[in-house]
């Protein structure tokens, strides 16, 4: 089936420091990949996205590249900051429908100053 | 600041109460979504809306019925609910749902508490 395996957290970071959250999928065909935000209190923001193999997708310093060899969408910061702690879900939408949305299970990001 | 919003955003209710959430975007999206999210887990979707009619109910109890009176407006009408269906509600919409490329738009939530 198609699923959606990201590390498991919480994690701590101190500011400054370099951020990888690791996210593997397992999909039917081509699916789009994103990464969405959770900042407590809030709904989900849309962070990044690629929608087929090799797209890096960027945005406030994340990146995050579609690899379909490995079937992963890691997504990294070379420097976090303290707004930055939020809960971070990886996500993907197959079958061209986006009533196909599956996250992850998400992952609590700590940075402490 | 949200294009989606969503009103109230906190509620509680008793089990025998009938209230309503509201849904609200302007970006001239023609599916909207409505999700539950417990805490600390990720959202779950319960009904999908595509040009104004529902496609897609994920087996979601009747005590949950939702409604899309127009293209920029979508409830979800609530009555004898349990407290397990205490959770933060999430509205979302997208360009169509037919576009795997075009991401969901999420508003904040109502957070719903169950007496």
């Amino acid at each position: 089936g198609n699923s959606v395996t990201q590390m498991e957290g919480p994690v701590t970071l101190s500011e400054e420091a370099f951020l990888t959250i690791n996210c593997t999928y397992t999909a039917t065909g081509y699916p789009s990949l994103f990464w969405y935000v959770q900042y407590p209190g809030e709904g989900l923001q849309l962070l990044l996205k690629a929608t087929k193999a090799d797209d890096k997708g960027s945005n406030k310093g994340f990146e995050a590249t579609y690899r379909k060899e490995t079937t992963s969408f890691h997504l990294e910061k070379g420097s976090v900051q303290v707004s930055d702690s939020a809960v971070y879900f990886c996500a993907l939408v197959y079958g061209g429908s986006q009533g196909n949305l599956i996250f992850g299970k998400g992952t609590k990001l700590s940075v402490k100053p | 600041d949200t294009e989606v919003t969503q009103t109230p955003k906190h509620l509680v209710m008793g089990m025998t109460n009938k209230k309503s959430l509201k849904c609200e975007q302007h970006m001239g999206h023609r599916a909207m979504y409505w999700y539950k999210q417990k805490a600390k887990k990720p959202p779950e979707l319960m009904f999908v809306y595509s040009y104004e009619k529902l496609s897609i109910n994920e087996s979601v109890p009747s005590r949950f019925s939702p409604e899309c009176p127009n293209s920029s407006l979508l409830n979800l009408h609530l009555h004898a609910l349990q407290p397990e269906d205490s959770a933060l509600y999430l509205c979302a919409s997208s360009q169509d749902s037919g576009r795997s490329n075009q991401p969901q738009h999420f508003g904040d939530g109502t957070r719903l508490s169950i007496l």
